[in-house]
């Protein structure tokens, strides 16, 4: 069965310092998304992307964060200048249309130091 | 204030009954909700989808309610096996018509032999 893969399993970063988090959804797939689940709390929802625009994003998805569709295949999340609260697993997810499963990767652990 | 809330205390049953959790919202109207499955350290993986229109859904073992009324939804595992213990998650989607979805915070289910 097709997955969504996230790349790095784990990214440690020291604060201030820019990072990417890659994701591969679903390959026919149209509708992605990037969510993060602080250590013991909600899974949250940062930002969606269609048709290579955002579709909507959340309050914490600021000026720091920005997500890419660069080819085909991959869908990126980078943060420019981490911040110790930027700690988290951050899942990546896609789906087929609107009102659909949403099939999420295993996540990046990001470790802000 | 809108609220999506799941039993936060951990639900430990014996093997072959049948396990219900509880989500409630508050403020919302989604056309939708969505049941979760998380492992520890993985990503959420998708169990069942209920529309509005729908009273009940089931696959297998896993039956979801959906009453617009009480504004809750039931999910029912039934002749429950210790790899069923996981948290579950629902989401819905606050009529944004973007894919965004809101989670509770989950509840944790633990199965005994």
């Amino acid at each position: 069965e097709p997955e969504v893969t996230q790349t790095p399993s784990h990214q440690v970063t020291q604060m201030g310092q820019e990072v990417i988090l890659r994701c591969v959804p679903i390959s026919n797939h149209l509708y992605f998304y990037w969510y993060r689940q602080i250590l013991g709390q909600k899974v949250e929802f940062l930002v969606s992307f269609y048709n290579n625009e955002i579709s909507e994003k959340s309050e914490i998805f600021d000026d720091q964060f920005s997500v890419e569709r660069p080819d085909g295949s991959n869908f990126t999340l980078k943060i420019r200048s981490t911040k110790l609260e930027d700690s988290a697993m951050y899942f990546c997810a896609s789906s087929e249309a609107l009102i659909q499963p949403q099939h999420f990767g295993d996540g990046t652990r990001l470790s802000i130091l | 204030s809108q609220k999506i809330e799941q039993n936060s205390e951990a639900l430990n049953i014996q093997e072959g009954k049948t396990a219900t959790l509880t989500c409630n919202y508050t403020n919302y109207s989604p056309a939708y909700l969505q049941w979760y499955r998380q492992d520890p350290g993985r990503g959420p993986v998708f169990l069942l989808l209920i529309r509005e229109n729908e009273k009940e859904k089931r696959k297998e073992r896993l039956k979801v309610t959906f009453d617009t009324t009480l504004k809750q939804s039931l999910f029912h595992i039934t002749a429950s096996q210790p790899a069923d213990s996981a948290t579950y998650l629902c989401a819905l989607e606050p009529s944004s018509n973007t894919g965004k979805l809101i989670f509770g915070q989950g509840t944790t289910l633990q199965v005994k032999p």
